[in-house]
């Protein structure tokens, strides 16, 4: 597809349950970001891939999170052993470059996660 | 950690009306982006920039860095430019990590 893919779109799942979120990023971006948006609030910066550099996870809120990017490609974010807190639309960005200061961002339309 | 203040937190306007919304940022910056975030939560980016004015059609942003401010106006409003307007920078040696603002949300009316 022409844009970044996301999904699920939705989902809901129960306390203590793992979820796995699936990013596709527009082909031929290296930089690839993870951001999470709680109910009322601004956007979180989660983690960031730049081709085969170490990712920046700085922005993980705890060790229950983590992600994977395969190559400049697909990027899954798990959340394991999942909380109400968890709750928040989770939504992925690319960029043809490092972005910030360097590249335009491209989003995703995000998966909105529910934990019961 | 740089804090990023936007201004208003919501906006209503009518129909051709000139909007302003404003981003005030407490470090410098090497970046300062405008994004568009519509009901349904899908974000576009709307500008990049460093310095000076940039225009897309009738999206005008300005940035003056030694006041570390920024402002975003559009011209003609219109029903469909009703979203959250977000501001956000750049800073502390990381070209990629982005503080964000809160959103400004603005409804224009018919």
């Amino acid at each position: 597809g022409a844009g970044v893919s996301q999904s699920p779109s939705n989902k809901v799942t129960e306390k203590g349950k793992d979820v796995e979120l699936r990013c596709d990023p527009i082909s031929g971006h290296t930089a690839l970001y993870w951001y999470r948006q709680r109910l009322g609030q601004g956007l979180e910066f989660l983690i960031y891939f730049q081709g085969n550099s170490a990712p920046d996870k700085s922005g993980l809120p705890s060790d229950r999170f983590s992600a994977e990017r395969t190559g400049e490609s697909v990027s899954t974010l798990t959340i394991q052993r999942t909380q109400q807190e968890d709750s928040a639309v989770y939504l992925c960005a690319s960029s043809p470059r490092g972005g910030g200061g360097t590249g335009e961002l491209f989003f995703g339309e995000g998966s909105r996660l529910t934990v019961l | 950690k740089n804090e990023v203040e936007q201004s208003p937190q919501n906006l209503t306007a009518q129909e051709g009306e000139f909007i302003t919304i404003n981003c005030s940022y407490s470090v410098g910056i090497s970046a300062l982006h405008w994004l568009q975030q519509h009901p349904g939560g899908g974000i576009v980016s709307l500008f990049m920039l460093s310095s000076g004015k940039k225009k897309h059609g009738r999206l005008i942003a300005t940035i003056n860095i030694q006041e570390k401010h920024s402002s975003l106006h559009i011209t003609a409003s219109h029903p469909r430019d009703s979203a959250v307007y977000i501001c956000a920078v750049t800073s502390g040696g990381s070209n990629y990590k982005l503080t964000f603002g809160k959103g400004t949300l603005l409804t224009v009316n018919p």
